[in-house]
This record gives C-alpha cells, structure tokens and sequence, in this order.
C-alpha cells in the first residue's frame, strides 16, 4: 500500500512569487492534515480535512495561505504571495476514519514532506 | 496556548544500555499520546502510541504516562546504532490536530 505522497520534494522561490504544495493521502483515508516545521522550531498544525471539509484551520499562519481537497482526495496548499518566513518543511499527513477507529487512537500517517525556501 | 517540552539534547547512550526519553506537556484535557521517529531527511514514523496511565510495551520500546505529572516518557531497551534519530513526543486534544514537543536528538553509541 502506498503511503502519504507530496509533491514537489524541494521547491526555492523568491519573495513574492506562488507556490503549491500537493498532497495525496494513503487511499481510503478519510482525515488529512498540513503541517509545517521552520528551522528550529517544533512541527505545528496547519489545518485539518475530513473528506473536502474544513475541520479546523486555525494554525493557518494568516490569508496568504490557502488550502483546498477537492473531491476529498488529494490536497494543495497554495503560499500567495510568498514571504521568507513562510521557508521550512510542510508536511502532510492522514487518517482513517474515526468514526470507526475512534478519534484517540487514529494514527496520522505522514508525507516525506516538502521543502521549501523563499529567498 | 499548548505546549510540548522535550529536552532536545543530543542524548548520548551506548549501545546495548537503555535510553529514556521524556516529555512535558501543558494541556490537561490532552487525550492522546504518541512518540515519533524521524530520521534526517525524511518524514516522522509512529513507533508508540499510549492513552491510559501507566506502562505500554512493545518489543524494546515502552511507553509511560502520567497524566496527573502531565508527563509522558520513552524507554528504548538494547539500544542499538539504528535507534539514532530524533524522537518527537506529540499529544492528541481532541480530532485534530497534534501538537509536538520540538524533538530530542538521540545518539546511540557503537
């Protein structure tokens, strides 16, 4: 089974310009998360989906960022305009359904991450 | 505002000997408790998970909480090189999302 994929691996632009991020999520998981780690920091929480909904967005840094799960399967989290804080590791994670597992135990998957650098 | 703490280290521990790794965190209505690995580079792997007080094992690894010490620890029994990483302790509130500690670096020394 595969599991949580993200695209691009690296990405460098500069300040100012658009990126975004794509996430796919091991299939049938129905919970997908964003995360984000900056240099010497720990990995905060971005936002949340069940299937295309919005359950929580409220680690989104501010209005630049924009996330989006069409179709309830893959995600993109797009950085408009870019600025040099947004630099560091976004990764993406995902969940069963906690209606059947139970939202305690659901074990989040993560992504290899993206890197990305605003120069 | 939740808060993990983990000391980052590094911890340096020789192999075969056990190493314990802890963790605070601040919010008493957490419920749920995880320990990652990550490896340079690459993504955070699940290696425990644990939701009642007292003791959870698995193979070398064991788990312990307290949550009236809010506290949250890792035992790695016959250490062994590969077990060098950084371990992250994460804590579960509700169904969203984790809050992590920033990660202690462990070194396992051949």
């Amino acid at each position: 089974e595969a599991g949580v994929t993200q695209f691009p691996s690296h990405s460098v632009i500069e300040k100012g310009q658009t990126v975004t991020l794509r996430c796919d999520p091991i299939s049938g998981h129905d919970n997908l998360y964003w995360y984000r780690r900056v240099m010497g920091k720990e990995i905060k929480f971005l936002l949340h989906f069940v299937k295309e909904s919005k359950q929580d967005e409220s680690g989104m840094p501010n209005n630049r960022f924009l996330a989006e799960r069409t179709g309830g399967t893959y995600s993109t989290l797009k950085v408009q305009p870019a600025e040099l804080e947004d630099s560091g590791v976004y990764f993406c994670a995902s969940s069963q359904d906690s209606r059947r597992t139970g939202w305690r135990s659901e074990t989040q998957y993560f992504g290899p991450g993206t890197r990305l650098l605003v120069l | 505002q939740k808060e993990v703490e983990q000391n980052s280290g590094p911890l340096s521990v020789p192999e075969g000997a056990i190493a314990s790794l802890n963790c605070t965190y601040s919010d008493r209505g957490s419920q749920s408790f995880f320990w990652y690995r990550q490896y340079s580079g690459k993504s955070p792997e699940l290696i425990m998970s644990i939701y009642s007080n007292g003791d959870k094992e698995d193979g070398r690894f064991t788990a312990q909480l307290n949550k009236a010490s809010q506290y949250v620890s890792l035992l790695i029994r016959d250490s062994q090189p590969s077990d060098s990483a950084t371990y992250l302790c994460a804590v579960l509130e509700r169904a969203d999302g984790l809050t992590f500690g920033k990660g202690t670096h462990l070194i396992i020394q051949p």
